[in-house]
């Protein structure tokens, strides 16, 4: 089942720009993770929160966490053509699978 | 190069004929999953593998079978009784524990239904 839904489905910005979306889920999780998806192409993971963390960076990424809402936020700043793909946000939820929600599409307009 | 592959990138079948997706690691992950996406959705489990001769159905099983007799293989075979395969395969692979689940995963298969 998929367990995360991403916001919003589609996003359109221009080069330098950031990019922000959210990721809701229901259940009680171990760790959330994002993945980008290039048109065509297999998923890459880029960054992993756990639990109890509530912020991680990773080069021009930045991630929260709040799980007393049950959601997730995903920032790219300095947006560049290159980082045009789908991202999803994923749940692990300690039980050897991860649940996929739909994704956010992002393109960045030159 | 340690990575996941998938084979073939594209298939067509006909309706009524089964056919077999490759998916092999040299990742020595002992997780092995197999995934499937629709236009713009995102990604539903078909099934998975934590070891060798073991496997569990996913979500959406039905129409699908496996196998895992070796750690670095794991083919999906997309049967008859799968009403509406045309869709895009991805398989991943992961060794969950210190990296907390972080999967890996193929460059996919698109399967069309002629």
């Amino acid at each position: 089942s998929q367990q995360g839904e991403e916001d919003p489905q589609a996003l359109s910005i221009q080069e330098g720009e950031n990019a922000t979306m959210n990721c809701s889920y229901k259940t009680s999780i171990n760790n959330l993770q994002w993945y980008r998806q290039n048109s065509g192409r297999g998923l890459v993971h880029l960054i992993l929160i756990r639990s109890n963390e509530r912020e991680k960076h990773s080069g021009r990424l930045r991630v929260t966490l709040d799980t007393s809402k049950k959601s997730s936020s995903l920032l790219i700043t300095a947006s560049r053509a290159a980082d045009t793909a789908s991202y999803f946000c994923a749940t692990d939820a300690g039980d050897y699978k991860l649940s996929f929600g739909a994704g956010t599409t992002v393109t960045v307009r030159a | 190069d340690g990575g996941i592959t998938q084979s073939p990138k594209y298939l067509f079948r006909k309706e009524g004929q089964n056919v077999t997706l490759s998916c092999e690691q040299n990742l020595n992950h002992d997780a092995m999953y197999w995934y499937r996406q629709d236009p713009g959705q995102g990604l539903r489990l078909i099934y998975y593998s934590q070891i060798v001769n073991d496997f569990q159905k996913g979500d959406i099983a039905e129409g699908y079978s496996v196998s895992r007799e070796k750690k670095e293989s794991f083919p999906l075979t997309v049967t008859s009784a799968q009403k509406n395969p045309t869709a895009f395969y991805l398989c991943a692979s992961s060794t969950p524990g210190i990296r907390k689940n972080e999967q890996f995963f193929g460059p996919g298969t698109r399967l069309t239904v002629l």
